[in-house]
C-alpha cells in the first residue's frame, strides 16, 4: 500500500538543527520532496531528491535517502524563527494507469524557540 | 512566470450545493492536480489532468469532478456538497515530477 508517516512535532532552539525524519512504503517510488506550509497558506517546495541518490545539499538543507529502509529525513541547519511552519514529506507514485500521484504524510510542525 | 493562482481565496456554501473551484496553472506547466486538505491533516490527492485528460483519481466519490482547459487552467467541481467537505482545496502544476507549484488554495466552509 501506500503510506507516508512523519512524527508530528519537534521543537528546537534558535540556531540548533533540525532533523525532520519520514518513513515511506512504496518502493517504487521515484521522487521525495520536502514541502513547507506556513498558517494559512499554500505549499512551497523546499527540496526534492531523486531516488537513485542518497543525498542532496541546498544550502541550509541536507536531504538523506536510505532507500533500503525508506527513511528520509530533512536537516535544517542554523535554524531560524521563521522557519516555524508545518513541514510535509511527500513521494511519489504510479497509480493503476501508470500516472504519477503524490502521495503525502501528515506533516510535522516545527516550533522554533527563541 | 507567474505561478499557481486559485480562485476564490475562501468560500462559504451550504449543504447540498454545488461548488466550482478554479485553478491557472504556471507557464508551461501542463499538468494539473488537486488535492483536499482538512484542518490538522495531510493533503489527499483527489485528481490529476494532462493535456485535458484525466490520468489519475484518488479515493473521491464522483461528486467530485474536474476540467483542464487548452490553456492548462483546471476547475475543480464539488456536487451534493456535505459538511465533510469543508476544508483546504489546493490546485498544483508540474511539467514533471521534479516539481510540483501550488497555490495558496481555496478555503471551503459548508454549513
Amino acid at each position: 500500500g501506500e503510506d507516508v508517516e512523519q512524527s508530528l512535532f519537534l521543537s528546537v532552539r534558535e540556531g540548533d538543527s533540525s532533523v525532520i525524519n519520514c518513513t515511506y512504503t512504496d518502493s517504487s517510488s521515484t521522487y521525495l520532496y520536502w514541502y513547507k506550509q506556513e498558517p494559512g497558506a499554500g505549499l512551497q517546495l523546499l527540496t526534492y531528491i531523486f531516488s537513485n541518490m542518497d543525498m542532496k545539499q541546498d544550502q541550509r538543507l541536507t536531504v538523506l535517502l536510505n532507500k533500503k529502509d525508506k527513511h528520509l529525513s530533512l536537516r535544517i541547519a542554523d535554524t531560524q524563527t521563521g522557519d516555524s511552519a508545518i513541514y510535509f514529506c511527500a513521494e511519489i507514485t504510479l497509480n493503476a494507469g501508470n500516472n504519477r500521484k503524490l502521495i503525502w504524510g501528515l506533516g510535522t510542525s516545527l516550533a522554533v524557540n527563541p | 512566470e507567474t505561478g499557481v493562482t486559485q480562485s476564490p481565496t475562501h468560500l462559504i456554501k451550504t449543504r447540498g450545493q454545488q461548488v466550482t473551484l478554479r485553478c491557472s496553472s504556471q507557464s508551461g506547466h501542463n499538468t494539473v492536480s488537486w488535492y483536499q486538505q482538512a484542518l490538522g491533516q495531510g493533503p489527499q490527492f483527489i485528481f490529476q489532468y494532462y493535456r485535458e485528460e484525466e490520468n489519475g483519481r484518488g479515493n473521491f466519490p464522483p461528486r467530485f469532478s474536474g476540467l483542464q482547459f487548452p490553456n492548462y487552467s483546471s476547475e475543480l467541481n464539488v456536487n451534493a456538497l456535505e459538511l465533510d467537505d469543508s476544508a483546504l482545496y489546493l490546485c498544483a502544476s508540474s511539467r514533471g515530477p521534479d516539481g510540483y507549484t501550488f497555490g495558496s488554495g481555496t478555503r471551503l466552509t459548508v454549513v
